[in-house]
């Protein structure tokens, strides 16, 4: 079982390039999120699926574009790279919360460190 | 909105305890309770629910006041390996597990 697989854990771009964070679930968990974490700010919820075909905004989508055609994969993606967007994402996957059957946590893959020049 | 984490930073020689609180100006669903440490993926380490009883994990308990929108995370006898960063999650219905709003962290350093 290997959980959250997120691709690539690096990467350093150019401002105005674009670029796909991978982020890939075997666990058949309904929900899928995207967060950034930056220094002092917690974790933020930039997109978020319910199932496949079901994707909506969190507290900061703008510059990112997500999609959700399997369960298993949820892309993100970067459209103009922006220094701004510098951050470490995170994608986490949960199953629905239902008493007595899951504890509704989050799984989060390793990370994605991005840095935008 | 994120919830409201204090304190900040704490730090603790090993076998004290501490108390780590969350606080949100909205009413809430449930309150979830991650460890992160540096460099590493958030790991969950419990979840309460409106109308839930206390929770716990190994030395570590939390408790949700619901008429205050309150958790507290108490840590006792605290570990070497208690370091890390915790952070609160609030979900303001049921099943809406997969957007949780994050307060920004506690940073608790254990010392020998």
């Amino acid at each position: 079982n290997a959980g959250v697989t997120q691709t690539p854990k690096f990467q350093v771009l150019k401002t105005g390039q674009s670029m796909t964070l991978q982020c890939a679930q075997d666990m058949n968990h309904e929900y899928m999120s995207w967060y950034r974490q930056d220094p002092g700010m917690g974790l933020r919820l930039i997109h978020y699926s319910v199932g496949a075909g079901i994707t909506d905004q969190g507290e900061v989508p703008n510059g990112y574009n997500v999609s959700r055609s399997t369960t298993e994969d949820f892309p993100l993606r970067l459209l103009s790279a922006a220094p701004s967007q510098t951050s470490v994402y995170f994608c986490a996957s949960s199953y629905a919360y239902r008493p007595g059957v899951g504890t509704g946590e989050l799984f989060f893959g390793e990370g994605s460190r991005l840095t935008v020049l | 909105q994120q919830p409201v984490q204090s304190p900040q930073a704490v730090i603790l020689r090993e076998g004290e305890d501490a108390v780590i609180n969350c606080s949100s100006s909205k009413a809430l669903y449930s309150v979830h309770w991650y460890r992160q440490k540096h460099g590493e993926a958030p790991v969950f380490l419990m979840i309460l629910l409106k109308g839930g009883e206390q929770k716990g994990h190994e030395k570590i308990s939390a408790s949700f006041n619901e008429k205050k929108q309150q958790s507290s995370l108490y840590l006792t006898a605290s570990q070497l390996s208690y370091s890390g960063t915790y952070f609160c999650g609030t979900e303001r219905s049921g099943g809406s597990n997969y957007k949780l709003t994050f307060g920004k962290g506690t940073l608790l350093t254990v010392n020998p």
